[in-house]
C-alpha cells in the first residue's frame, strides 16, 4: 500500500530559525512531490514540488528529494511567525493523477 | 495567475435539501478535482475529470453527483447529505504536466443539519 509518513509535531522553532520538515514515502514508482501549506480554516497551497533527486530552491523554501532513500524534506529559512501553519507532504501514485498525502506536520514559528 | 474560485463560500442545507457548489479555473488546465476535507486531516480525493470526463470516481456515494459542463467548470450537486458530510469540500486544477501539481480553490464549508 502506498503510503506518506510525516512527523505531526507540532514542531516550534524560533523566529529566524531553519525550520526542517521532512517526509518518508513507500513507492518507488513515484514520480512527483509536493509540499502544500494549510493555514487552519484555509485550503492547501501548493509552496514547492520537485521530481529530480537534489535540491530545488524558491526564496526561503527548499526542497530536497532522495529517490534512493525515499525521503523529501523542506526547509524554511529565516523562520517567520507567518510560516506557523500545517504543512502537507504528497506525492503522485504514478501515471495518475491522485495524490497520496501525508497526515500534516503542525509548525509552529515563535516570535 | 493561478486562481481557483468556488462558490459559495459557506453552505448550511438540510437532510432533505438539494444544493450544487461550483467551481471556475480560468488558466486553461484539462484536469479538474473534488475534495472533501475534515479537520486535521488530509484531503481525500472524491472525483478527477481530465478532459471533461469523469477520470476517477473513488467510491463517492451516489448523494454526490459531480458534473463538467466545459474546460473551465466544475460542478458538485448535493442530496439528500448526512450531517457526516460536514466538510471543507475543495476543488483543484491541474496543467499537462506529468508533474500533475494541483491548485486549490478556497473551498466551501458545508455544514449539514
Amino acid at each position: 500500500q502506498k503510503e506518506v509518513e510525516q512527523n505531526s509535531g507540532p514542531l516550534s522553532v524560533p523566529e529566524g530559525a531553519i525550520a526542517s520538515l521532512n517526509c518518508t514515502y513507500s513507492d518507488r514508482g513515484s514520480q512527483s512531490f509536493f509540499w502544500y501549506r494549510q493555514y487552519s480554516g484555509k485550503s492547501p497551497e501548493l509552496i514547492m514540488f520537485i521530481y529530480s533527486n537534489g535540491d530545488k530552491e524558491d526564496g526561503r523554501f527548499t526542497a530536497q528529494l532522495n529517490k534512493a532513500s525515499q525521503y523529501v524534506s523542506l526547509l524554511i529559512r529565516d523562520s517567520q511567525p507567518s510560516d506557523s501553519a500545517t504543512y502537507l507532504c504528497a506525492f503522485n501514485a504514478g501515471n495518475n493523477r491522485k495524490l497520496i498525502w501525508g497526515l500534516g506536520t503542525s509548525l509552529a514559528v515563535n516570535p | 495567475d493561478t486562481e481557483v474560485t468556488q462558490t459559495p463560500k459557506h453552505l448550511v442545507m438540510g437532510m432533505t435539501n438539494k444544493k450544487s457548489l461550483k467551481c471556475e479555473q480560468h488558466m486553461g488546465h484539462r484536469a479538474m478535482y473534488w475534495y472533501k476535507q475534515k479537520a486535521k486531516k488530509p484531503p481525500e480525493l472524491m472525483f478527477v475529470y481530465s478532459y471533461e470526463k469523469l477520470s476517477i470516481n473513488e467510491s463517492v456515494p451516489s448523494r454526490f453527483s459531480p458534473e463538467c459542463p466545459n474546460s473551465s467548470l466544475l460542478n458538485l450537486h448535493l442530496h439528500a447529505l448526512q450531517p457526516e458530510d460536514s466538510a471543507l469540500y475543495l476543488c483543484a486544477s491541474s496543467p499537462e504536466r506529468v508533474s500533475y501539481e494541483q491548485y486549490f480553490g478556497p473551498g466551501t464549508r458545508l455544514t449539514v443539519t
